[in-house]
């Protein structure tokens, strides 16, 4: 069974439109993370949510907002998509909100924005 | 800021060599210090180092923590062409996300 599952894996789209990646956890676990790693593979937080309640946010574009139905899911939904989103999105959670848990990785949504 | 560095950033050796990782930190209220192996998926985890001086080892690979120093290293000895990834070290403070460093490159050839 895969822990941590996002989906679509591969993602091709214009400028412009408006996509979502939806991750889903089967751990039990109560944070869930969205991670973008760009082309030099640097790897940094976007959003974190706890038991469905957003507690991190960094410096992203309203273009991007997360939802969280519950606690086992984590969407990302992104509007009027630009070439500079491209890159690999990583889906993540927790057990706790504590940092020191590893963090389990979903295998990632690649998306490209021609 | 809060900021994790690692060295090299990309590294070419031959099977059968050894070869350390660095990774130095500057995380407020540091508690720990991840390392994880990103090969062309997501990426996975290795060690969670705490304490300063202990080493963690798994089969060829290991790691340890200074904490005076701020830094961590990962060793991987006897390389083998399936350690070919991208070794990235994370710092935790316990209330922040973990802050990634930009990750090592390794390249085994045969």
């Amino acid at each position: 069974d895969t822990a941590v599952s996002q989906t679509p894996k591969y993602l091709v789209t214009q400028m412009g439109n408006d996509k979502s990646i939806k991750c889903e956890q089967n751990l039990g676990h109560d944070t869930m993370y969205w991670y973008k790693q760009d082309s030099k593979k640097f790897l940094k937080i976007m959003f974190s949510y706890n038991n469905k309640e957003l507690i991190i946010n960094e410096t992203v574009p309203n273009r991007f907002s997360p939802k969280s139905p519950d606690k086992a899911h984590l969407n990302l939904h992104i509007n009027s998509l630009e070439l500079g989103d491209s890159a690999v999105y990583f889906c993540a959670s927790s057990q706790t909100w504590d940092s020191r848990n590893t963090i389990y990785f979903g295998e990632g949504s690649w998306l490209t924005v021609v | 800021e809060d900021k994790v560095v690692q060295s090299p950033l990309s590294l070419v050796v031959h099977e059968g060599d050894t070869v350390t990782l660095n990774c130095s930190y500057e995380v407020t209220n540091f508690r720990s210090l991840l390392w994880y192996k990103q090969e062309k998926k997501a990426p996975t985890f290795l060690f969670m180092l705490t304490s300063s001086g202990i080493e963690k080892k798994s089969g060829r690979l290991s790691s340890i923590l200074d904490k005076k120093e701020l830094s961590s290293i990962l060793n991987i000895t006897a390389t083998q062409t399936g350690d070919s990834a991208i070794y990235l070290c994370a710092g935790a403070s316990g209330n922040t996300p973990l802050v990634f460093g930009k990750g090592t490159r390794l390249s085994v050839i045969a």
